[in-house]
């Protein structure tokens, strides 16, 4: 089956630094990519979605400017999280969609991050 | 906009017995895709099962089994012979087309040896 690989599994970084997550499709293309938070015991919570070589679309309420999206390859999207702090702390998940597949996700493992 | 309805928090069964997790939906549409996710402790999500609403014929994997009512909008997952790894929360989701998966609120599955 399709992989995903999400890189690091968990990052602690001191507040006010910014941490990058990489989501990596491995063996297939994908042209969309959608970014996930979530809070312990709830449920996935969608941050943005991102298609390859253009502008991420953010969801109500989530700031693009703090959760910085890059989508430069079919392969490879990035979530930078600038200026964290303890409230960003969070479990960041990504799915990668199938090209010409489109009810096929395949998710990553997940990253945690512990913002101090 | 389309809703997913997950009205137990937490379930449990003995190992062995049959289990059924309940998701209802909301969606104007008639052509989506249904999803139940498990989430383990690990917190890798991991498709269970899916269904394609335009298919009368309900899914099934292995000990999985869904009942799907498209009039009635209820998509339940039936997990028989339950093992000690079928332990996770488990996510009902919908999605049509190339559109965002949206997710239920969980269901915490506890089995019980």
């Amino acid at each position: 089956g399709a992989v995903v690989s999400q890189h690091p599994s968990w990052v602690i970084c001191k507040s006010g630094t910014s941490v990058k997550i990489e989501c990596r499709s491995l063996d297939f293309q994908a042209t969309t990519m959608f970014w996930y938070r979530q809070f312990p015991k709830q449920s996935l919570m969608l941050m943005a979605t991102s298609n390859e070589g253009s502008k991420a679309t953010y969801e109500q309420g989530v700031e693009k400017d703090k959760f910085l999206i890059n989508h430069a390859s079919l392969t490879l999207s990035t979530l930078t999280v600038t200026s964290a702090h303890p409230e960003d702390s969070s479990f960041y998940i990504c799915s990668a969609r199938v090209v010409r597949i489109n009810e096929k996700l395949f998710f990553g493992s997940g990253t945690q991050l512990s913002v101090l | 906009a389309q809703t997913v309805t997950q009205s137990q928090p937490e379930m449990s069964v003995q190992e062995a017995e049959t289990v059924t997790l309940s998701c209802t939906y909301d969606t104007s549409e008639s052509d989506y895709y249904l999803f139940w996710y498990k989430q383990p402790p690990s917190r890798q999500m991991i498709l269970v099962i899916r269904q394609e609403a335009y298919k009368q014929q309900n899914a099934t994997e292995n000990r999985f089994s869904v009942n799907f009512q498209k009039a009635a909008k209820s998509f339940s997952l039936k997990i028989s012979d339950s093992q000690l790894g079928d332990a996770a929360m488990y996510f009902c989701a919908y999605k049509r087309g190339a559109q965002k998966l949206v997710f239920g609120q969980g269901t915490r599955l506890t089995i019980n040896p």
